[in-house]
């Protein structure tokens, strides 16, 4: 059972929106500005695509944003392109040196 | 470009040890600016934090697995090592090599990752 709670799978037409939840609590997502995001294509290295909550790395398209609520963060995906079409996992530091609780992972098709 | 290349046996025993090897080419693992660590994935389930280490500090784990497991690093190498032991079959997992920036971004993301190696307990 995974720390963080994510839904299974999200799916979206080509050029529509997805947003996929990422719950967790006091102690993971909503003590700490940490909230990062992987995109995993099956059998490829796992990609960060979000970290510090809202921050892009370079390189990663500005289509991939990110927010927190409380205990619950998310990943929009904008302008969903096939190349899109992954899993994604969300992670957060939980204090004590933990430095990363997991969610089981989204499936996102692009239909 | 920085390379994170994971390695060791595909096979490994219930009861014995589960060690891996990650060597890392396009960056040193004496950088100051990184931590060095594992993560691992069962078969159809989430992704689980393992460990991770400064080049010359103590590494910090999962508490979880803390009991059974030690991260190293082999500066001369630039290679990271991982040892499980008194591994069962909920130990079988794809194990990936990861990178953390620690300076200028804060949280520990992992910012790159191996392609994973799969690790089956199995007799």
């Amino acid at each position: 059972q995974s720390a963080l709670t994510q839904p299974p799978s999200a799916s979206g037409s080509p050029g529509q929106s997805v947003t996929i939840s990422c719950t967790g609590t006091s102690s993971d997502i909503g003590g700490y500005n940490y909230v990062s995001w992987y995109q995993h294509h099956p059998g490829k290295a796992p990609k960060l695509m979000i970290y510090e909550v809202t921050k892009r790395p370079s390189g990663v398209p500005d289509r991939f944003s990110g927010s927190k609520s409380g205990n619950t963060a998310s990943l929009t995906v904008s302008g969903l392109q096939a190349e899109d079409e992954a899993d994604y996992y969300c992670s957060s530091y939980a204090g004590s040196n933990i430095f990363g609780v997991f969610g089981a992972g989204t499936k996102v098709t692009v239909l | 470009q920085l390379q994170l290349q994971e390695s060791g046996p595909g096979l490994v025993k219930p009861s014995e040890t589960l060690s891996l090897t990650c060597t890392v080419s396009g960056d040193s693992i004496s950088s100051r600016n990184h931590y060095w660590g594992w993560i691992r994935q069962p078969p159809g389930k989430g992704l689980e934090w393992i460990g991770s280490m400064y080049y010359s500090g103590s590494p910090y784990y999962n508490p979880s697995l803390k009991s059974r497991v030690t991260i190293s690093v082999d500066t001369s190498k630039n290679q990271l090592s991982l040892n499980l032991n008194s591994v069962t079959a909920a130990d079988t997992a794809v194990y990936y090599c990861t990178r953390q920036p620690i300076v200028v971004i804060q949280g520990y993301p992992f910012d790159y990752w191996g392609q994973g190696t799969l690790v089956t307990v199995s007799s």
